[in-house]
């Protein structure tokens, strides 16, 4: 099946530090790449949706400037958390869709990573 | 405002039984849905979709039932087994003039007891 990695798993940082979180699909390419945040208890939250080579467009309420979302090749999506502050720490999982032209292609999601901002 | 709920945080089935979880939308355009399975620190992993123009969908011990009507979907699981227990989210989607934005419930965690 196909398989998407995030790395790191977990990070713990300062707060007003950047940190960067890598999603990246290993036997497919992945047109479009997700990212979602969890808060315990909570629904996974679609933060953006990010496509190769073009600007990644982010959901009602995310700041664009905050959470900078890079989709360099059909691989490799990041999301650098800049400045970060205590109340960004969460669990951030990104997902990847096959490179289908259906909206209904199943997308693959990564183990996530732990954010805690100290 | 939620468009996809799950109102019960939490399920308790004994093994060899049937688990039922339940998922309600709010939304009428939705036309495809999800299962995801989700063990603590991972990310969710794809179970069985169904879209619209069904009712019902199987995969082996999976079945997923849609009533549009009732905007309305349920994930059976029959017979259960305790390597079943771990979070159920259920998502929707719209399957056309969308990237696939997957917009998920709150989950509910189902325990499989031995």
């Amino acid at each position: 099946g196909a398989v998407v990695s995030q790395h790191p798993s977990w990070v713990i940082c300062k707060s007003g530090t950047s940190v960067k979180i890598e999603c990246r699909s290993l036997d497919f390419q992945a047109t479009t790449m997700f990212w979602y945040r969890q808060f315990p208890k909570q629904s996974l939250m679609l933060m953006a949706t990010s496509n190769e080579g073009s600007k990644a467009t982010y959901e009602q309420g995310v700041e664009k400037d905050k959470f900078l979302i890079n989709h360099a090749s059909l691989t490799l999506s990041t999301l650098t958390v800049t400045s970060a502050h205590p109340e960004d720490s969460s669990f951030y999982i990104c997902s990847a869709k096959t490179s289908g032209r259906m909206s209904t292609d199943t997308q693959y999601f990564g183990p996530g990573t732990r954010l805690t901002v100290l | 405002d939620q468009q996809v709920k799950q109102n019960s945080p939490s399920l308790s089935v004994q093994e060899g039984r049937i688990s039922i979880l339940n998922c309600d939308y709010t939304n009428s355009m939705f036309d495809y849905f999800l299962w995801y399975k989700k063990y603590p620190a991972e990310g969710p992993t794809f179970l069985i979709s169904i879209s619209s123009i069904k009712d019902k969908n199987e995969d082996g011990r999976f079945t997923v039932f849609l009533n549009k009507s009732a905007k309305h979907l349920s994930l059976h699981i029959v017979p259960s087994q305790p390597g079943d227990s771990a979070v159920y989210f259920c998502a929707a989607s719209f399957s056309w003039g969308s990237q696939g934005n997957l917009i998920f419930g709150k989950g509910t965690k189902l325990s499989v007891k031995p």
